[in-house]
């Protein structure tokens, strides 16, 4: 079984400072982690994935996350926030079978960024 | 290349009524998902497609919802009768097989009243 807990429902910092949202996740076999991005009224874009290979992920418009399997931990960072980033977060888990067989996303409950001018 | 493309991307209906949600995945996309979110939180997955068969259908209410993907490509998702509790956006999602990287379509908003 898999899951994932964003602790954090919605984070609000000032534009130009450091953003960071933390998830936690659970999973049986071996995971792959990913984030994603939902602006108001748009699809769901992805940010950076973790499929097991180094566990600093960089990812685009500025964003990384890194896994740490011991803290079951993959937290996204940025160095410095800007007014486009405010839009809801989801922290994603999807667990690799040993017969090789992906599972589908789990999403987490979504954090919302909110950047202050 | 284009995306996935859904219809329609927005629909008002009463409860007890059917609908039916169309889409079209990324060429060459063996693996269709369908999610439910539900206003304030994450998608929630209905619905997997290998090819034309179901990999994993344990979360769609099958007394009411059905899915199907003929010929392996498009895919329709109906929910006959609707409830109010199934207002919530319809996104479709695909990816190649065995690669776990999944491309969203922009969703179908249902409201039910």
């Amino acid at each position: 079984a898999q899951s994932v807990t964003q602790l954090d429902s919605h984070v609000s910092v000032s534009e130009g400072t450091p953003v960071l949202l933390r998830c936690n996740y659970s999973s049986s076999y071996s995971p792959s982690l990913f984030w994603y991005v939902q602006h108001p009224n748009k699809g769901l874009q992805l940010l950076l994935k973790y499929t097991s290979a180094a566990t600093l992920v960089k990812g685009i418009n500025g964003f990384e996350a890194e896994f740490k399997k011991s803290e079951t931990s993959f937290h996204l960072t940025k160095p410095s926030a800007h007014m486009s980033d405010a839009a809801e977060y989801f922290c994603v888990v999807s667990d690799q079978d040993p017969g090789g067989g992906a599972d589908g996303l789990t999403f987490g409950k979504g954090t919302h960024l909110i950047i202050q001018p | 290349e284009a995306g996935v493309a859904q219809s329609p991307r927005y629909k008002i209906i009463e409860k007890r009524q059917s609908v039916a949600f169309w889409c079209n995945p990324i060429s060459g996309h063996a693996t269709l998902y369908w999610y439910q979110q539900i206003l304030g939180q994450g998608p929630k997955l209905l619905i997997q497609f290998q090819n034309n068969g179901v990999v994993d259908d344990s979360q769609l209410p099958k007394d009411r919802f059905s899915a199907e993907r003929l010929k392996g490509v498009d895919s329709t998702l109906k929910i006959q009768p609707a409830k109010l509790e199934d207002s919530a956006v319809y996104l479709c999602a695909s990816s190649f097989a065995g690669v776990y990287e999944q491309y969203f379509g922009p969703g179908t908003r249902l409201t039910v009243t």
